[in-house]
């Protein structure tokens, strides 16, 4: 699976837009762009995920760069329950193999 | 809630000893991928199934081996254990395989003291 850099970690204020930033310059045509987090405690939960447009649910949002070396994910409103470990990784189409892990974004959340 | 239970929820044994841990996947999920999580060496993908078919291997060491039934939990088992097995061992399961959601369970602790 290509590589992908994230911030170790970011901070933000409780009720305030949080945008992740993930780089993979060497992403591949057909890899697909995935966002999991771990709450404290719990096993990873999926986001989001997208190829080459943005994308939208209840969760965040993603915003992918039209050379699709990099992305953000986007949560609108940061509550104090959204500060977990992220990870952006990529994913093949016709993968069969587990996710990559990387070391992700620990975000903090200031109430 | 994911839908994925594991048991036992913490697993406390001596090194040498060997353990198994379940896994039951989401209703009507027919991959079952394990995956260990260490302080230093972060999340690792172990090995995936497929409706009872070996899919997929990671870092999985030649002591730990898995399996899936007919019913399709899994069981990971763990032997020769070794006090860096100390780690949380999560399980995951997705629909089929591919770029499918996968959607993790609570997670088993062991202990090898």
């Amino acid at each position: 699976d290509a590589k992908t850099t994230q911030p170790n970690s970011m901070e933000s204020n409780e009720e305030e837009p949080v945008h992740l930033p993930c780089n993979h310059s060497t992403i591949s045509g057909t890899d697909y762009i995935h966002w999991y987090r771990q709450l404290p405690s719990q096993g990873p939960e999926y986001v989001i995920h997208g190829l080459t447009s943005n994308v939208n649910n209840r969760m965040a949002s993603l915003a992918i760069a039209e050379d699709r070396k990099s992305s953000t994910l986007i949560l609108h409103r940061a509550t104090l329950r959204d500060a977990a470990v992220y990870y952006c990784i990529l994913r093949g189409g016709g993968g069969a193999d587990g996710l990559t892990f990387g070391k992700g974004t620990h975000l903090i959340i200031q109430p | 809630d994911s839908g994925v239970t594991q048991t036992p929820k913490h697993l406390i044994t001596a090194t040498g000893q060997r353990v198994t841990l379940r896994c039951s996947p989401r209703s009507g999920d027919l991959s079952v991928y394990w995956y260990q999580q260490s302080l230093d060496q972060g999340l690792q993908f172990l090995i995936q199934y497929y409706n009872g078919e070996e899919r997929a291997k990671g870092n999985i060491l030649e002591r730990f081996s898995a399996q899936q039934f007919p019913d399709l939990h899994s069981e990971l088992n763990l032997s020769s254990l070794e006090l860096g097995d100390s780690a949380l061992y999560f399980c995951a399961s997705s629909v089929v395989s591919g770029v499918d959601t996968q959607y993790f369970g609570p997670g088993t602790r062991l202990t090898v003291l």
